[in-house]
């Protein structure tokens, strides 16, 4: 079974700041992959950036990066000089490889990022 | 490129009636998901398919929820009879092909059960 821990309910940031969001995993599948996902008020699940179990270095895009740490078991989202429109809940996801094709993705409970002004 | 459809945006029935949600993927998509997310959680898989047939529904309610994918292109959830904690926001996914591939989602159906 897999399991994703988001510890942090809700964050208030300064505008232009950087912001970390925590995020641990666990699983007993050696393949994987990790994905952050924003969610607006609106509700859409926007994607954000994703990293693969294998890959030697941490994923960029734009100014969001993923600090994965595989023996920690942690892959931690980092966004850079934060913006207002940064305002959302930010979920992290695993896709395992159980068997048989099914690859539904694991969300953690989310946090809620607010910047302020 | 146009996104993941979904019909309706909204919707609020009493319970024990029935309900149907509509999602349209993206063109070309082959594997299509359905996920519920209740108020406050993350989102949770209720099926998943490749193209008309369905790779994995173990957490799909099968008492009172179905889903179909006819055609392998649009797919239809359905509840009923509908319970109180059945309110949720119901998203549709889709990704190009399964395993490899990022899942786009949309913008979601919000149900309401009174």
């Amino acid at each position: 079974a897999q399991k994703i821990t988001q510890t942090q309910p809700g964050m208030f940031v300064q505008e232009k700041e950087a912001v970390t969001l925590d995020c641990t995993y666990d699983t007993s599948d050696q393949s994987y992959g990790l994905f952050w996902y924003k969610q607006p008020s609106s509700g859409e699940m926007i994607f954000l950036i994703y990293q693969g179990s294998y890959d030697e270095q941490n994923a960029t895009e734009g100014r969001y990066s993923l600090n994965f740490q595989k023996a920690r078991k942690s892959a931690n989202l980092v966004i850079s000089a934060s913006q207002l429109g940064d305002s959302a809940m930010y979920f992290c996801a695993m896709r395992g490889y159980s068997g048989g094709g099914a690859d539904g993705l694991t969300f953690g409970k989310g946090t809620h990022l607010i910047i302020q002004p | 490129e146009a996104g993941v459809a979904q019909s309706p945006r909204y919707k609020i029935i009493e319970k024990r009636q029935s309900v149907a949600f509509w999602c349209n993927p993206i063109s070309g998509h082959a594997t299509l998901y359905w996920y519920q997310q209740i108020l406050g959680q993350g989102p949770k898989l209720l099926i998943q398919f490749q193209n008309n047939g369905v790779v994995d529904d173990s957490q799909l309610p099968k008492d009172r929820f179905s889903a179909e994918r006819l055609k392998g292109v649009d797919s239809t959830l359905k509840i009923q009879p509908a319970k109180l904690e059945d309110s949720a926001v119901y998203l549709c996914a889709s990704s190009f092909q399964r395993l490899t591939d990022t899942q786009y989602f949309g913008p979601g159906t919000r149900l309401t059960v009174l």
